[in-house]
């Protein structure tokens, strides 16, 4: 497809679990985003990649949280020992920065709900 | 720190009204500010990007300006219809390479 996509769209898991969230990002575009949206608030910067590497994470809240992007497209975020706290909607999103105007896009999200 | 502010948090219209959404920001060193729109349980559309060297930029019946000094921007949409009942988030983007950093979303409800 041509746009960004999430999988999988709904997860339920029990507190102390491991998960695996993954993005697809529209083809070419090497700049990638994870962000977590809690009800009733905007999306919050989790972590970004250029290409393979983490260009910043200074938004992944704490080392339970971890994400990779091995060959410079898909990418992986992963969540060890999850918590109720972590319950949220988590959005990919993609962009080019080689374009001048950088417009992100977003995937349809990931909505995790820990019991 | 970056901090973007909406207001108001939700809204309320007649179909037909013409409405104003507004989006500030501390820091006025952007690099974009990009308006999107969330329906419930969806991802984000982008509407309309606005380069920190622009002053407005217009789709259709949605026209959005950005302020830099004021580090204030406008969604501005006309004849509002129910269909455009969403939430509407406002992105500001500090670099060409980095986050981006969001409010928390005007609720816009158009009443038939």
């Amino acid at each position: 497809g041509a746009g960004v996509s999430q999988t999988p769209s709904n997860k339920v898991t029990e507190k102390g679990k491991y998960v695996e969230l993954r993005c697809d990002p529209i083809s070419g575009h090497t700049a990638l985003y994870w962000y977590r949206q809690s009800l009733g608030q905007g999306p919050e910067f989790l972590i970004y990649f250029q290409g393979t590497g983490a260009a910043d994470d200074s938004g992944l809240p704490n080392d339970r949280f971890f994400a990779v992007r091995p060959e410079g497209s898909v990418s992986t975020l992963k969540i060890q020992r999850t918590e109720r706290g972590d319950s949220a909607v988590y959005l990919c999103a993609s962009s080019s920065p080689g374009l001048a105007r950088n417009e992100q896009f977003f995937g349809p999200g990931t909505r995790l709900t820990v019991l | 720190k970056q901090e973007v502010t909406q207001i108001p948090a939700a809204l309320s219209v007649p179909e037909g009204e013409n409405l104003v959404l507004n989006c500030s920001f501390t820091d006025s060193a952007i690099y974009n500010l990009q308006w999107f729109r969330q329906d419930p349980g969806k991802g984000l559309t982008s509407l309309l990007l606005i380069q920190s060297s622009q002053r407005e930029q217009t789709s259709g019946r949605l026209n959005a300006s950005l302020d830099k000094s004021s580090g204030r921007s406008t969604l501005y949409i006309a004849a509002s219809q129910p269909g455009d009942s969403a939430t509407y988030l406002c992105a500001v983007k500090q670099s060409n390479a980095g986050k981006s950093t969001f409010g928390d979303g005007t609720t816009l409800t158009v009443k038939p």
